[in-house]
């Protein structure tokens, strides 16, 4: 069975950082395209990142420069950089694992919550 | 900023027909394939349909989803009451190299 969680999050002033973490399992995060999304309180879905199972990496114009994804086979887990934070990066965060052929991802994990504020 | 757009809200009775749509450009829904997701906030988002209008396993075939250019349709037959919260269409944009989910459509159910 395919299980994803995510860690990391927490209270955090403007400018700090942050790392969120998505441990996988019943799959390999390597074989596999992985995104993050975030949903900031009272708004809809946002993508954030995805990383393809051959490593190339995309960021949402919103985070790029700030934000960096990245993979560790050995552990198979999922990690999210978080740097130069911001009030409107407020949110929660969810990793996804894409199985199905196409598309964003199909399986998710429960949420990390992140908020910035001082 | 979402590039997909869909309607703000949908309503219906148990056992009605309800239909949503995703408006998108040539970049996106014209070009690429669409998702479609049903979401309450705060739990993991769940994948109704993929490659627009295919179902995984376990998802009811009372959701069906179908393209037209560059728009595409959910459509939730049979209403229940369990199918009250927010739906997302998702697709991949050439332009933007990234991607972009709908404004999201609450539906509620009468």
């Amino acid at each position: 069975e395919v299980q994803l969680v995510e860690s990391g999050g927490g209270l955090i002033q403007p400018g700090g950082s942050l790392r969120l973490s998505c441990a996988a399992s019943g799959f390999t995060v390597s074989s596999n395209s992985m995104s993050w999304v975030r949903q900031a309180p009272g708004k809809g879905l946002e993508w954030v990142s995805v990383i393809s199972s051959g490593g190339t990496i995309y960021y949402a114009d919103s985070v790029k420069g700030r934000f960096t994804m990245s993979r560790d086979n050995s552990k198979n887990t999922l990690f999210l950089q978080m740097n130069s934070l911001r009030a409107e990066d407020t949110a929660v965060y969810y990793c996804g694992a894409r199985t199905v052929p196409t598309g964003l991802a199909d399986c998710w994990g429960q949420g990390t919550l992140v908020t910035v504020s001082s | 900023q979402s590039v997909l757009t869909q309607p703000p809200s949908a309503s219906g009775t148990p056992g009605q027909r309800v239909t949503i749509s995703c408006s998108g450009s040539s970049s996106n829904i014209g070009s690429n394939v669409v998702n479609w997701y049903q979401h309450l906030p705060g739990t993991a988002p769940k994948l109704l349909i993929y490659s627009n209008n295919q179902r995984p396993s376990g998802v009811p075939d009372r959701f069906s989803g179908s393209n037209s250019g560059t728009s595409a349709s959910l459509a939730i037959s049979g209403l229940q009451s369990e199918d009250e919260t927010d739906y997302y269409c998702a697709a991949w944009d050439d332009s933007l190299k990234g991607y972009v989910f709908g404004t999201g459509t609450k539906v509620t159910v009468l």
